[in-house]
């Protein structure tokens, strides 16, 4: 059964750029038909989805943070990452990754609290 | 890309039946047979509940249903048990390989 774990900074300075990787286990990040996903929640707020990448490195992003936003993957390592840059108070979330079907987050991590503050 | 609107809470009590409704456009729900329910813990992981709109996971009881008419997909949860008080989130695909959730449900059992 596949494991996803997040990790990375749980405080990050407002203007930098937030980084988190999720390590995957139990399965083959390469395996073909499933993509890799970010998804963020606010404190006491609902789910955001920020976007997902094929091992391919093909990448689908929120409309509304694609400027923002970037994930990358690193098979070798069976590890996917997260790049949110010039972060504000706003972006201060608990951060899930998960695996994906394009339209199915079968499987999560627990998540991590990022908060951005000075 | 608008959240989808859900009620920000229901509640029921043991053995009792409770629908929460997720209501989008003709974009996302509406246009696609593709929604998904969540079921959120405080300090678990995420649980898939309900894909493709009435599809169950495996290890999901059947307790859990879903279904969908026009722009308003349903979760529906029979027979209450103390378990299954959560926050559930309703998720839809919205065309060009995006996804779009809703606010989230607290489910309070009485």
């Amino acid at each position: 059964q596949v494991q996803l774990q997040e990790s990375g900074p749980g405080l990050v300075k407002p203007s930098q750029t937030l980084s988190l990787t999720c390590t995957v286990s139990g399965g083959s990040i390469s395996s073909g038909g499933f993509y890799w996903s970010w998804v963020r929640q606010h404190p006491g707020k609902g789910l955001e989805w920020l976007g997902y990448i094929y091992y391919s490195g093909s990448t689908y992003y929120n409309p509304s943070l694609k400027s923002r936003v970037t994930i990358s993957v690193d098979t070798s390592k069976s590890q996917f990452s997260l790049e949110v840059s010039s972060v504000t108070a706003a972006d201060t979330a608990i951060y899930y990754c998960a695996r994906a079907s394009t339209t199915v987050l079968n499987s999560w991590g627990q998540g991590t609290l990022v908060t951005v503050s000075s | 890309q608008s959240a989808l609107t859900q009620p920000r809470s229901v509640s029921g009590s043991p053995g009792q039946s409770v629908t929460i409704s997720c209501t989008g456009t003709s974009s996302d729900v509406g246009g696609y047979n593709y929604v998904s329910w969540y079921q959120l813990h405080p300090g678990k992981a995420p649980k898939l509940m309900i894909y493709d709109v009435n599809k169950r996971p495996s290890g999901v009881p059947d307790r859990f249903s879903g279904s969908k008419s026009g722009n308003t997909a349903s979760l529906t949860i029979s027979g209450l048990q103390a378990e299954d008080e959560a926050d559930y989130y309703c998720c839809s695909y919205a065309g060009s390989y995006t996804l779009v959730f809703g606010g989230g449900t607290k489910l309070t059992v009485l």
